[in-house]
């Protein structure tokens, strides 16, 4: 596609709930990041995969969130037992080159309530 | 400590006058430097990159500056308009690190 796409945009869930949150990169960039914006703050780095590894994973907050990637492709971020404190704006960018820059996505809205 | 700070935190301006946003880092080494403008709802959009050996870069009323040695970076915005309401985010990246260190953003809003 043009763009990085997410889903869903928005997501209310039930404190305790499992949510998967789903990024589309731009065809052709190996590079993919997931980022968590919460209110006030700046962005947070969570997981950075090359293809389809995860070389740093480092910025997983907990044992409750994981992340893959299939086919160099989609990637999906998984968040078990959700807590409120997972409430945040979750972002997704890819790249083709750290040099060529970062493309975003419009970013999943979580609210745990 | 944050390894970017962004200042002022937000500001209000009269449409059609100008602004600077201040962006200091202790990022090291340092790879580049990006200024990002972030709508409301939105994902963050690239406004323009720096290497170390670029001083000034624009891109349309916006024009960034930076200073390797001090380790500062500045954007300035140029006939301020009602669209540049956004929060503007300063992100540098570390030569062979896969992270990039963020600001939390400048927050301008712009009035009539």
């Amino acid at each position: 596609g043009a763009g990085v796409s997410q889903s869903p945009s928005n997501k209310v869930t039930e404190k305790g709930k499992d949510v998967e949150l789903r990024c589309d990169p731009i065809s052709g960039h190996t590079a993919l990041y997931w980022y968590r914006q919460s209110l006030g703050q700046g962005l947070e780095f969570l997981i950075y995969f090359q293809g389809n590894s995860a070389p740093d994973k480092s910025g997983l907050p907990s044992d409750r969130f994981s992340a893959e990637r299939t086919g160099g492709s989609v990637s999906t971020l998984t968040i078990q037992r959700t807590q409120q404190e997972d409430s945040a704006v979750y972002l997704c960018a890819s790249s083709l080159a750290e040099a060529r820059g970062y493309t975003f996505g419009s970013g999943t809205r979580l609210t745990v309530v | 400590k944050n390894q970017v700070e962004q200042s002022p935190q937000s500001l209000i301006i009269l449409e059609g006058k100008n602004c600077t946003l201040q962006c200091n880092y202790t990022v090291s080494p340092f790879s580049n430097l990006r200024w990002y403008k972030q709508d409301t709802g939105r994902g963050p959009v690239s406004l323009t990159i720096m290497t170390f050996s670029e001083n000034t870069k624009s891109n349309g009323r916006y024009t960034a500056t930076l200073d390797a040695d001090t380790k500062q970076s500045s954007l300035h915005i140029t006939a301020s308009q009602l669209s540049d309401s956004a929060s503007y985010i300063c992100v540098v990246s570390a030569g062979g690190n896969n992270r990039l260190a963020f600001g939390k953003g400048n927050q301008v809003v712009v009035i009539p």
